[in-house]
């Protein structure tokens, strides 16, 4: 089955301690991208990857870090979190080339900073 | 740059009613049209679409319009399920290919009661 799926789907953590939320996808897509969710705000990029070795920020990538070692594979870094990153965070996949691609979405990962 | 508005919400309906969800865009160009849908829980799947002007999307009984002229791709539905209640996207993407990021609105919840 065609999926993008992340981990954890739940994490609660305190303000400074490092974590790492997966993303892997199994439809060989070259573009991958984080979003995250808020109240009133919408899915607003943090980060994306065109392709291994290849990412870019989105438009709020500030305290977020990434990777793209492999291509079916796009973690999403916090090294120092903080309040304000408590969110739903969803990670997407599509393919890259002339004309409409359909993104898909992972189910979410929802993390709660203290 | 880009942006979507759409409607506020929670927007309850009795089943079988007739929805409407407004969603109108700024862009600079020629902007594709989306709607995606999220189910409690899950993560955003792609509902339907339109790729220039005029077009009608259209999928699960759900359609959309492409209106330019009012720059606009108002989600409509003849008769609402209960299963219908989840939360609602407008989003808009400029160009194709390795150059299309996805802008969304802020989402309406919609609430189908029986």
């Amino acid at each position: 089955e065609a999926q993008v799926t992340q981990n954890p789907r739940y994490l609660i953590t305190v303000t400074g301690k490092k974590l790492t939320v997966t993303c892997s996808q199994n439809m060989n897509h070259e573009y991958m991208s984080w979003y995250r969710q808020d109240p009133g705000l919408g899915l607003r990029q943090i980060y994306y990857s065109m392709n291994v070795e290849v990412t870019d920020k989105g438009d709020v990538p500030e305290g977020y870090k990434v990777s793209r070692k492999e291509k079916r594979n796009f973690p999403l870094i916090l090294e120092s979190p903080s309040p304000n990153q408590t969110s739903l965070y969803f990670c997407a996949s599509r393919s890259l080339g002339v004309g409409f691609y359909e993104q898909y979405f992972g189910p979410g990962t929802r993390l709660t900073v203290t | 740059g880009d942006s979507v508005t759409q409607m506020e919400g929670p927007v309850t309906l009795s089943e079988e009613a007739f929805l409407t969800i407004n969603c109108t865009y700024t862009a600079t160009g020629y902007p594709s049209l989306f709607w995606y849908v999220q189910y409690p829980g899950e993560g955003l799947q792609l509902l339907l679409k339109a790729t220039k002007a005029d077009d009608k999307g259209s999928n699960k009984g759900f359609e959309a319009t492409y209106r330019k002229e009012t720059t606009s791709f108002h989600l409509e539905k003849g008769s609402v399920q209960v299963s219908d209640s989840a939360v609602y996207f407008c989003a808009l993407s400029e160009g194709t290919g390795t150059a299309s990021k996805l802008t969304f609105g802020t989402g309406t919840r919609l609430q189908v009661t029986l």
